[in-house]
């Protein structure tokens, strides 16, 4: 099976700008849930959807949203861009059977904001 | 509240040598507990996971991690260590109450030397 792909790898912004990061699930999954990765704080949730709906949200301004398309597709939307927000972005599918589901990441999105 | 300790942020052997990279939780629930590994530009990579089975897991390329509930820890170790295993691995607690979200450590870095 293919793996968790994302696109763009790599994306260069300015802040104020918006941005839309994609990431198609393994084949069967209908998780994709989305992390952002810094330096500075590490691994954090951002949200988590399933089945076309936000199931889970982790502690992130309204100005990162997403959803999920009915082929269980994901994009993630970060609008008016700030320097901070210069992170790797991983997303992950899993099955979307429970907690104890094993989640699968993609390589992520380099996103670099100036 | 979920937490996630990694007891050192960098550890360093030669090839050949044991690994043990330590790690504490805590939590007021049963926990999900995993170890991811992410080399270098790449995404997460899943290396084992314990859900309330056999405390003693094995995962891949030979490591293997214990839960311990009297001690809150879920070491990883690996008898031998190669050159290939050099990378940022994860400790990573999952718990029902906080739905599907990851809690993920802040990662350790594992150097090996020849």
């Amino acid at each position: 099976k293919a793996g968790v792909t994302q696109t763009p790898r790599y994306l260069i912004k300015t802040r104020g700008q918006q941005v839309t990061l994609s990431c198609s699930p393994i084949s069967g999954h209908r998780s994709v849930s989305w992390y952002q990765q810094t330096p500075g704080q590490g691994l954090q949730f951002l949200f988590e959807y399933f089945s076309e709906t936000q199931r889970n949200k982790g502690n992130f301004p309204g100005r990162f949203s997403g959803r999920q398309f009915s082929n269980s597709r994901s994009e993630m939307n970060v609008s008016t861009l700030e320097l901070g927000d210069s992170a790797l972005y991983l997303c992950a599918s899993s099955l979307g059977q429970g907690v104890v589901d094993t989640q699968y990441f993609g390589p992520g999105t380099r996103l670099t904001v100036l | 509240a979920q937490s996630v300790t990694q007891l050192d942020s960098h550890v360093s052997v030669s090839e050949g040598t044991p690994v043990l990279l330590r790690c504490n939780y805590s939590s007021s629930y049963s926990p999900s507990l995993f170890w991811y590994v992410q080399h270098p530009n790449k995404g997460l990579q899943l290396l084992l996971k314990y859900t309330s089975a056999a405390t003693l897991v094995k995962g891949i390329n030979g490591f293997e991690a214990e839960f311990k509930k009297s001690e809150t820890s879920f070491h990883l170790t690996k008898p031998s260590a190669h050159m290939s295993d050099a990378a940022e691995y994860f400790c990573v607690v999952s718990v029902p109450q906080a739905g599907t979200a990851l809690i993920f450590g802040k990662g350790t870095t594992l150097s090996v030397s020849s």
